[in-house]
């Protein structure tokens, strides 16, 4: 099973601080992908990226910054946090491909902005 | 608006019952289809795809694509406690194989 962990599992701050997510895989999948997750809204795509120093913009982009430093290593970046960006986040990998390849999540990291 | 929809909400089913989950798409591009399962605590796991018309069965759960309207449906028989869970449908386009958008999601409870 391939595996994507994510750090911390649970942060808190405060509204305009400064907060990274981490998440790092070691499947050697291409692309790895930032998803924010709400009741009444499912998944949603913030940022994702198919390599190191690769960054393409997802459908709820604003107020997150993303950087891709390795094959393996995959950052968001809340630099003015807000509450409404308070949410389940999960990172996902997978391989590049024709539609058919399957997604492999995290377990989440839990933010509050207070 | 979301690309892709879900319904029922929420769906309570007794143990041993058959859940019937339902998936629509509002984007004609949409050629493939998956499940993702989430159990409480955990990131969601993929459950089984779908990309032709008509039924895959795999187990208890038995996929159905219809492509002219553009529905996907979940069945699963026999079910268990252990498939309480929040059930989410998902689908690519031909336009980027690569991004998967998600619907708002089931949650299934099996009643013992």
């Amino acid at each position: 099973e391939a595996a994507v962990t994510q750090s911390p599992r649970n942060k808190v701050t405060v509204t305009g601080g400064n907060v990274t997510l981490s998440c790092r895989q070691t499947n050697s999948h291409n692309y790895m992908y930032w998803y924010r997750q709400d009741t009444g809204h499912g998944l949603r795509l913030i940022h994702y990226s198919y390599g190191a120093g690769n960054l393409q913009i997802g459908d709820v982009p604003d107020g997150y910054k993303a950087t891709r430093t390795t094959q393996e290593d995959f950052f968001l970046l809340l630099e003015l946090a807000s509450p409404s960006q308070t949410s389940l986040y999960f990172c996902a990998s997978s391989v590049p491909g024709q539609g058919n390849e399957r997604l492999f999540f995290g377990h989440g990291t839990k933010l509050s902005v207070l | 608006q979301q690309k892709v929809q879900q319904s029922p909400e929420s769906l309570s089913v007794p143990e041993g019952g058959m859940a019937s989950l339902n998936c629509t798409s509002s984007d004609r591009n949409f050629q493939y289809f998956w499940w993702y399962r989430q159990h409480s605590g955990e990131g969601p796991k993929a459950l089984m795809s779908i990309f032709s018309d008509g039924d895959k069965k795999e187990g208890r759960f038995t996929a159905h694509l219809n492509k002219a309207s553009l529905h996907v449906s979940l069945h699963i028989r026999d079910s268990q406690p252990s498939d309480s869970a929040l059930y989410f449908c998902a689908a690519r386009g031909m336009s980027n194989y690569n991004v998967l958008y998600f619907g708002s999601g089931t949650k299934l409870t099996v009643e013992p």
